[in-house]
């Protein structure tokens, strides 16, 4: 069975950093790529970035250029999205999804994360 | 970046009733285009790939239409579990772009 399977609700304070992880089950994760979509309460979805299985692609929304940093673990089927400097605006919940380059056919549950002093 | 412009932004509808949503692009995105289901509190759903492809376990009752600039995603007869979001998305380039989102609500 198909599952990615996301890290816990996370707080922080403006300026700081988080990392996300998004675990993958039921399909081989180097052959697919991980999507990062956002949404802030009340808002629809944002596109982050792209990244490929094996770590060598990597496209980001110009938005979050310089920001965000995205990766993967291949052996143990883990993507992971740290975005740094957060601002208030960046409280969101977080989503991975599988992603082939083209649309996303698996979501992972979501990620709540809030910026707050 | 390609602009995606969904409408209408709410529908009212009722149980039975055939519903069509529009997603038109800023330029020509061929058949790239994803419709997702968004239930309140959970994560998008993948309806249709490639503007006309119903994923497997979608009911028939949804369908996808629509290349170039123009898009169509049709509901014909409008089920309880259908109240939700509805976002099209594009994949011809990057950035992948959403639109804005098409809330169908219980009239």
């Amino acid at each position: 069975q198909i599952q990615l399977v996301q890290s816990g609700a996370e707080v922080r304070e403006p300026g700081a950093s988080v990392k996300v992880s998004c675990k993958a089950y039921g399909f081989d994760f180097a052959s697919f790529g991980m999507s990062w979509v956002r949404q802030a309460p009340g808002q629809g979805l944002e596109w982050m970035g792209w990244i490929s299985g094996y770590n060598d692609k990597i496209k980001y929304g110009q938005k979050f250029q310089g920001r965000l940093t995205m990766t993967t673990d291949t052996s143990t089927g883990t993507a992971y999205m740290e975005l740094r400097s957060l601002r208030s605006d960046d409280t969101a919940i977080y989503y991975c999804a599988r992603d082939r380059e083209l649309y996303c056919d698996y979501w992972g549950q979501g990620t709540l994360v809030t910026v707050s002093s | 970046d390609i602009q995606m412009t969904q409408f209408p932004s709410t529908l009212s509808a009722s149980v039975g009733d055939r519903v069509t949503i529009t997603c038109r692009a800023s330029q020509s995105i061929s058949s790239w285009l994803a419709w997702y289901q968004q239930r309140v509190g959970k994560a998008p759903k993948l309806l249709i790939n490639k503007a006309s492809r119903l994923e497997s376990g979608v009911p028939s009752r949804f369908s996808g239409s629509g290349s170039g600039t123009e898009f169509t995603l049709t509901i014909s007869s409008l089920q309880p579990d259908d109240f939700a979001t509805y976002y099209c998305q594009q994949y011809d380039d990057y950035p992948r772009t959403f639109g804005q989102g098409t809330k169908v609500e219980i009239k």
